[in-house]
């Protein structure tokens, strides 16, 4: 079955830095590809997807690229703020059939001021 | 338009005791999902419901299940309660089938069996 491979967390940085959070995933076909956030002490939310090969999604300065040939979506942001902590999933999902998302075990981000 | 709620937000049981959860999802959805979080397995999904009709399940025991009511509020179970069922147990909703529309998150129920 599918499969999703994220950077193990926790991930700490300062306001202002880089951020990038691996994901690798395992599929049959073209799934669509998610990331959601979990903020404390809420449910997830989605951030953003992509869903065919070379998509870039985006959101709130986010971005990830689906990679088909590396089977990648990485998620990345230029410059983070104290408001990104939160704890970061990615999830493929595939369009035929009613298979659920399968998500990963989720990146917990910390951003210090 | 309200979100997906979920009741209780926080449970304690004992081992052996089962637990009703509930799920109300965002009006007119008729999908609702469930997911079991927990530290060392992450995000788990256990079973979704469409229409009254279970579409799919997870790979979790018997002693877990669910329904669906003609509203599409979903309940699931756990009967005879294990301390490893300790988790936080998320419903998601969407308006048709999770693969090709987005899914709302609860903010979950925390479920400790002591």
């Amino acid at each position: 079955g599918d499969s999703v491979t994220q950077m193990e967390g926790p991930v700490t940085l300062s306001e202002e830095a880089f951020l990038t959070i691996n994901c690798t995933y395992t599929a049959t076909g073209y799934p669509s590809l998610f990331w959601y956030v979990q903020y404390p002490g809420e449910g997830l939310q989605l951030l953003l997807k992509a869903t065919k090969a070379d998509d870039k999604g985006s959101n709130k300065g986010f971005e990830a690229t689906y990679r088909k040939e590396t089977t990648s979506f990485h998620l990345e942001k230029g410059s983070v703020q104290v408001s990104d902590s939160a704890v970061y999933f990615c999830a493929p999902q595939q369009a035929s059939g009613n298979t659920p998302l399968v998500f990963g075990k989720g990146t917990r981000l910390s951003v210090i001021a | 338009k309200a979100g997906v709620t979920q009741t209780p937000r926080y449970l304690i049981k004992t081992r052996g005791q089962q637990v009703t959860l509930s799920c109300s999802p965002i009006s007119g959805h008729r999908s609702v999902s469930w997911y079991q979080q927990t530290p060392g397995q992450g995000l788990q999904f256990l079973f979704e419901y469409f229409s009254e009709t279970q579409r799919n399940k997870g790979n979790f025991p018997g002693r877990f299940s669910g329904r669906q009511f003609s509203n599409s509020r979903s309940e699931m179970n756990v009967s005879t309660l294990e301390l490893g069922d300790s988790a936080l147990y998320l419903c998601a909703s969407s308006f048709g089938t999770p693969s090709y529309n987005e899914q709302f998150f609860g903010p979950g129920t925390r479920l400790t069996v002591l």
